[in-house]
Order: C-alpha cells, then sequence, then structure tokens
C-alpha cells in the first residue's frame, strides 16, 4: 500500500540558517513527487516536483528536493531561509496502478525564528 | 487572472442541517477535487471528478456528496449522516487526470457545525 510519511510535524529553525524537511515514501510501483507549500489560511501552491530525469529538483523561492530512489525519501532543502518561509509544507506521492493515487503526507510546520 | 475561487471562507451551520461549499475554477481545467483537512492528519480526499457528469469517491466520501454539471464547477454538500463536519475543505484542480499534474488548490472554506 502506498504511503507517505513526514516524520517532523515542526521544525523551528532561526533566520539564515539552512533547514531540511523530510519526506520519505512507501509504494510499489514507479512514483511522482511533489513538494506544496501552504500558508495560514490559504490553500496549497506547489514549490516543485520530481517526474524523472535528474534527482536534483529546483523549485520556487530557493528550494530544492533530492529523489533518492534506494532511501524512497525526498527532502526538502534551504540553504538559508527567511522568516517569510514560516508555514507548512506538504510531500504528495502519486502513482497510477489501476486506480488514481494521490497522497499528501501530514505536513511540517516551519517556523523561521528572528 | 486564472484560479479558483471557494466561497464562502468561513462556514456556520447547525447540527443536522446540509450546507454546499462552493468550487469554481477557470483555469478550464477537467479535473478537480475535494479534500478535507485537519490538524495533523494532512489532506484526505473526499471526491474527484475527471469530466462533467462523472465523479468517483475518494477516502473519506462517507457523508458527503458532489455534483458536475459544468466544467468549471464542483460543488461540494456536508450532509447530516457527516459525523464530523467541522473542518477546513479545499477544493483543487489539475489539467487531466494524470499523476504527473500538480494542483492547483483554492484558498479553502473553513466549515463549524455545533
Amino acid at each position: 500500500a502506498q504511503s507517505v510519511t513526514q516524520l517532523d510535524s515542526q521544525v523551528p529553525v532561526f533566520e539564515e540558517a539552512p533547514v531540511e524537511l523530510r519526506c520519505n515514501y512507501s509504494s510499489s510501483v514507479s512514483v511522482y513527487l511533489f513538494w506544496y507549500v501552504q500558508y495560514p489560511n490559504q490553500g496549497l501552491q506547489l514549490l516543485l516536483k520530481y517526474l524523472s530525469g535528474s534527482t536534483l529538483v529546483k523549485g520556487i523561492n530557493g528550494f530544492e528536493a533530492e529523489f533518492n530512489k534506494s532511501q524512497t525519501s525526498f527532502h526538502l532543502r534551504k540553504p538559508s531561509v527567511h522568516i517569510s518561509d514560516t508555514a507548512e509544507y506538504f510531500c504528495a506521492v502519486s502513482e497510477f496502478s489501476g486506480t488514481y493515487k494521490y497522497i499528501f503526507g501530514t505536513g511540517t510546520r516551519l517556523k523561521v525564528l528572528a | 487572472d486564472g484560479g479558483i475561487t471557494q466561497s464562502p471562507k468561513y462556514l456556520f451551520r447547525k447540527e443536522g442541517q446540509n450546507v454546499t461549499l462552493s468550487c469554481e475554477q477557470n483555469l478550464n481545467h477537467d479535473a478537480m477535487y475535494w479534500y478535507r483537512q485537519d490538524p495533523g492528519q494532512g489532506l484526505r480526499l473526499i471526491y474527484y471528478s475527471q469530466i462533467v457528469n462523472d465523479f468517483q469517491k475518494g477516502d473519506i466520501a462517507e457523508g458527503y456528496s458532489v455534483s458536475r454539471e459544468k466544467k468549471e464547477s464542483f460543488p461540494l454538500t456536508v450532509t447530516s449522516a457527516q459525523k464530523n463536519p467541522t473542518a477546513f475543505y479545499l477544493c483543487a484542480s489539475s489539467i487531466g487526470l494524470l499523476t504527473t499534474y500538480e494542483q492547483y488548490f483554492g484558498p479553502g472554506t473553513r466549515l463549524t457545525v455545533t
């Protein structure tokens, strides 16, 4: 069965420090991977996605993620965070194995401290 | 500007009443989705629709109903049969029902049932 795990529910980090938000998945078929960001009381917007090709994917707002097939991970990173990066981040995994599957993780709340 | 609109932003209802949440998109997308978001549980799929007059149950469809009479519109009715209706509801759309496509989200409707 497909699942997405975001182990860290909250990540506090000081401004200008690097951050990594972890995402692991399980699936028996090929998957596509996404990171979305949600600012308070808003909908989600796409940060980046991995469909195929280079395993290092660059997204908006200076974020990047690396697909690691052997570790079934797709961790999100940013070398230097800003106060404005405070938001909730969702990893999502999609696959097609007879039925449509697009599953979101439980989210990681990033809080950037001054 | 193209996008997804959800109205109202906040909705209050008494227990036992049905309530309909609006979702409209002008992105010319074929696929539309409804998600429910609860703290610590991420997004859970309620219903999705690939084309007009067709829709499929998601993971938590019990107590909800939808219609798709127009490409642009995908209203969600929360019925009195839904045991815990208080939640944040998000509508989304994508170009089609392929798992490589990103989803575009509306701003959400926060429903409170007392």
